[in-house]
């Protein structure tokens, strides 16, 4: 059974539309959410971090998390061409690293259109 | 403040040879990870460490060795590389305590 779900796509939009990226999960025990964005060819970037339930917003980026649904967000307003990229959720239990450190997504293919 | 580097970024092997990954950060981070990424797979943990001269097994150890001599520094080695260890490999490092991970830009390795 995996962890956690997180469609491939490719998922592709006009420019300037509001994309919504989403993570399902089964382990009732995570606590700290994380997205990354991944460019071709590049490292994944830590994008937003939230803790717990609720919503964090970071310029044109919102988080959101339910954990009474085990489902997580990232909503990315006004969306750019350079937004396209993979996005992958990461989320913890919080025991301090190792290798209960984190659990990835296997990331969703965004592409906007010019 | 270069954050995490890998060396070298692509290499190309021949079956049986060897090879070591070099990982580097400089931010001071108790733990250093490495994984690899193959297309539909995601992101999986080879080894990681949670302290100078420690390590530790992640989900796929298997044909991997690790060292971490250096705080800073966490070695990935292939002792006899295999074409299904063709992949491309990501060092991160992350703080005590705290959750999140900062990745390296990559090393792509092809074993022919």
């Amino acid at each position: 059974q995996k962890e956690v779900e997180q469609d491939p796509g490719p998922l592709s939009v006009p420019e300037g539309a509001i994309v919504s990226l989403n993570c399902t999960y089964s382990n009732s025990a995570f606590q700290y959410f994380m997205w990354y964005r991944q460019y071709s060819r590049k490292g994944p970037e830590l994008l937003m971090y939230t803790y717990s339930s609720g919503n964090k917003e970071d310029g044109r980026f919102t988080a959101q998390v339910d954990k009474s649904s085990k489902y997580i967000s990232l909503f990315i307003r006004d969306s750019q061409p350079s937004d396209s990229a993979t996005y992958l959720c990461a989320m913890s239990e919080g025991k301090g690293g190792g290798a209960d450190g984190l659990t990835f997504g296997k990331g969703t293919h965004l592409i906007i259109q010019p | 403040n270069a954050g995490v580097t890998q060396t070298p970024k692509f290499r190309v092997l021949k079956t049986g040879q060897s090879m070591t990954l070099l990982c580097a950060q400089d931010m001071n981070h108790e733990y250093m990870y490495w994984y690899r990424q193959d297309p539909g797979m995601g992101l999986r943990l080879i080894h990681y460490s949670v302290g100078e001269g420690t390590t530790a097994k992640g989900e796929v150890p298997d044909g991997y060795n690790v060292s971490r001599l250096k705080k800073q520094n966490f070695l990935l080695g292939l002792e006899s590389a295999a074409p299904s260890q063709t992949s491309v490999y990501f060092c991160a490092s992350g703080q005590l305590a705290r959750e999140t991970q900062y990745f390296g830009p990559g090393t792509r390795l092809l074993v022919l």
